[in-house]
């Protein structure tokens, strides 16, 4: 059975750093592109970052340069770096396998949420 | 502002067939037919129920299907039930990389 666990979220300053974790078991993280997609409070969905099984990376512009993607293939984990952190940074951050044919999310986990604020 | 624009709320009848609109550009929605669905109820994670336009993944009810024309795809709900009840995401790979999601839409069965 496929699965995504999510960790790392919590309370950070503006300007403060955090990684979250995203754990995965029933497949390999490593043969599979994977991607973060994240919700601010009430709002829509809004893609983040993926990461391509040979390893290129790709941001949307609210993120680049400030949050980086990577993963563990030993742990079968997927990381998302987040840094210079900003209020508009505030969400519940998913992470999502992708059916990279047809570049959808089919696996998502439940979640963890990133609250910036002093 | 969303990249895609869908209808704030739909609702309907159970047994009725509603349709929810995703109008996006030519440079994505109209360019590639990698358009998705996806289902998200109160505090759950999104799940997809529709992929390259019109395939439904392994479980998901022939009631969802899928269409496109031109700039505007389309989900349609056929036979509504209760629990259909949900907010449903349109998504568009529009280029390398760039995925866009639409501002989502409020289901509601009456």
């Amino acid at each position: 059975e496929v699965q995504l666990v999510e960790s790392g979220g919590g309370l950070i300053q503006p300007g403060g750093s955090l990684r979250l974790s995203c754990a995965a078991s029933g497949f390999t993280v490593s043969s599979n592109y994977m991607s973060w997609v994240r919700q601010a409070p009430g709002k829509g969905l809004e893609w983040v970052s993926i990461i391509y099984s040979g390893g290129s990376t790709y941001y949307a512009d609210s993120v680049k340069g400030r949050f980086t993607i990577s993963r563990d293939n030993s742990k079968n984990t997927l990381y998302l770096q987040m840094n210079s952190l900003r209020a508009e940074d505030t969400a519940v951050y998913y992470c999502a396998r992708v059916l990279y044919s047809s570049v959808s999310f089919d696996y998502w986990g439940q979640g963890t949420l990133v609250t910036v604020s002093s | 502002q969303s990249a895609l624009t869908q209808p704030a709320s739909v609702s309907g009848s159970p047994g009725q067939s509603i349709t929810i609109s995703c109008t996006g550009t030519s440079s994505d929605v109209g360019s590639y037919n990698l358009v998705s669905w996806y289902q998200q109820h109160p505090g759950k994670a999104p799940k997809l129920m529709i992929y390259e336009v019109t395939k439904r993944p392994s479980g998901v009810s022939v009631r969802f299907s899928g269409s496109k024309s031109g700039n505007t795809a389309s989900l349609t709900i056929s036979g509504l039930q209760a629990e259909d009840e949900a907010d449903y995401y349109c998504c568009s790979y529009a280029g390398i990389f760039r995925v866009v999601f639409g501002g989502g839409t409020k289901l509601t069965v009456l």
